[in-house]
């Protein structure tokens, strides 16, 4: 069974202060993912790599960063934390689609509250 | 910028019912579109559809793809309680690399 596992279920932080959320896949997938998850709004994309070494903001990056120094792990940054980061945070996973597509697979999530 | 949108936002509807979920899609460069469940963690995959016109099928659960159109539909019949959750539309699309996107869910809940 492919495991995508992140470091923590639940988080407090106090405001100002630098935050990592780990996540590992067991799968050799080339494709990581982070989304934070708010009420209303989905699922939406913060940064994304698609190999070791490279990412690509997504469509939430400020206020983020991120690292992959090894292919089964995916960290997620927050230089400092502010209240406004308090949300869901969800990692996940994928081979490169080509002739075999597979879905992405999820972490358990994270979530974070700052305070 | 690259959109997912699904309607509605939300539905109630009671146990037995047969509901229909849309999700549409704006942009070039499509590789596959995915229907996932969420209850109270980590969404949980449903179908991959990468073909028009294809429908899949798992037990009271279809979904179908309509390139031509831009959208697809999620089925479900006879609903049950246990279907009740946060569905949700996604697709993979490749600008060189491939980026995963979300539309904003739509809340199903089955009143018994």
């Amino acid at each position: 069974d492919v495991k995508v596992t992140q470091s923590s279920r639940y988080l407090v932080k106090r405001t100002g202060e630098k935050v990592f959320l780990e996540c590992v896949q067991d799968m050799d997938h080339e494709n990581m993912f982070w989304y934070r998850q708010d009420p209303g709004l989905g699922l939406r994309l913060i940064y994304f790599s698609y190999d070791v070494k490279m990412k690509e903001k997504g469509d939430i990056p400020e206020g983020y960063s991120v690292s992959r120094e090894k292919k089964e792990r995916f960290s997620l940054i927050l230089e400092s934390a502010s209240t406004n980061q308090t949300s869901m945070y969800l990692c996940a996973s994928s081979y490169r689609t080509g002739p075999l597509n597979t879905e992405a697979f999820f972490g358990q999530g994270t979530r974070l509250t700052v305070v | 910028e690259d959109k997912v949108v699904q309607s509605p936002l939300s539905l109630v509807v009671h146990e037995g019912d047969t509901v229909t979920l849309n999700c549409s899609y704006e942009v070039t460069n499509f590789r596959s579109l995915l229907w996932y469940k969420q209850e109270k963690k980590a969404p949980t995959f449903l179908f991959m559809l990468t073909s028009s016109g294809i429908e899949k099928k798992s037990g009271r659960l279809s979904s179908i793809l309509d390139k031509k159109e831009l959208s697809s539909i999620l089925n479900i019949t006879a609903t049950q309680t246990g279907d009740s959750a946060i569905y949700l539309c996604a697709e993979y699309y490749n600008f060189g690399n491939e980026k995963l996107t979300f539309g904003t869910g739509t809340r199903l809940t089955i009143i018994p």
